[in-house]
């Protein structure tokens, strides 16, 4: 039973460059969450989907981010115009439906660098 | 109030040490408390959870204590290792029926577990 994919692991981008980073829950896993984590910092909530549709993104920048998880497929986070501050390490945590008595299982992580 | 605030920021300890990781909360919404263990490069693993109806939860070495009253908790690990070495994150989360379950995560504490 494989655990929760992130690819790449690693992405080096140009300021102004677009970045997709994908996420494939675990199996039988329907809601998907995202976090970004600064150097040195503790985990900030991104963004909460369920397939096809975004439940909570109180947590994402109001410009340039945006996320998906389509009915077929793995959850994209996509930075368009990437700046040097989004350079960080982000991840996908995905759980069961019943959010009251299920864990988050976090994968490996996207480690993305802006030059 | 989303925030959840952990001390201290590093430790050291001596092996068969007892380290102890402390976090404070504000918001009393909050009913799901884990920590998380991460090693360089890695995503974060769920060590051990608790909710506010209980007052200690043990798993092997790791102890949670929780004071509602206070708004804390805290990791304790008994017998500590080399192999414990790692950042630990404390996190707090909503996970009523009306709500998305993301984690509030404290800054984090690297521990060193000298041998």
């Amino acid at each position: 039973n494989a655990g929760v994919m992130q690819n790449p692991r690693h992405l080096v981008r140009r300021r102004g460059q677009e970045a997709r980073l994908r996420c494939s829950p675990m199996k039988g896993h329907s809601h998907v969450y995202w976090y970004r984590q600064l150097p040195e910092e503790g985990l900030k909530f991104m963004v909460y989907l369920q397939k096809e549709n975004i439940i909570d993104e109180s947590g994402m920048p109001k410009e340039r981010f945006s996320a998906e998880f389509p009915k077929e497929g793995p959850s994209i986070l996509r930075i368009q115009q990437v700046v040097r501050g989004d350079s960080a390490a982000y991840f996908c945590a995905s759980s069961l439906p019943q959010v009251m008595n299920t864990e988050a299982f976090f994968g490996q992580g996207t480690r993305l660098t802006v030059v | 109030q989303q925030q959840v605030k952990q001390s201290p920021q590093s430790l050291i300890v001596q092996k068969g040490g007892i380290p102890i990781i402390n976090c404070a909360y504000e918001n009393t919404a909050f009913d799901y408390f884990p920590w998380y263990q991460q090693f360089p490069g890695k995503g974060p693993a769920l060590l051990i959870a608790i909710r506010p109806d209980v007052s200690e939860k043990k798993e092997g070495r790791f102890t949670i204590s929780f004071n509602k009253s206070a708004k804390q908790f805290s990791l304790h690990i008994m017998d500590s290792q080399p192999g414990d070495s790692a950042t630990y994150f404390c996190a707090a989360s909503n996970r009523g029926s009306s709500n998305t379950g993301k984690l509030i995560f404290g800054q984090g504490t690297t521990l060193q577990v000298k041998p």
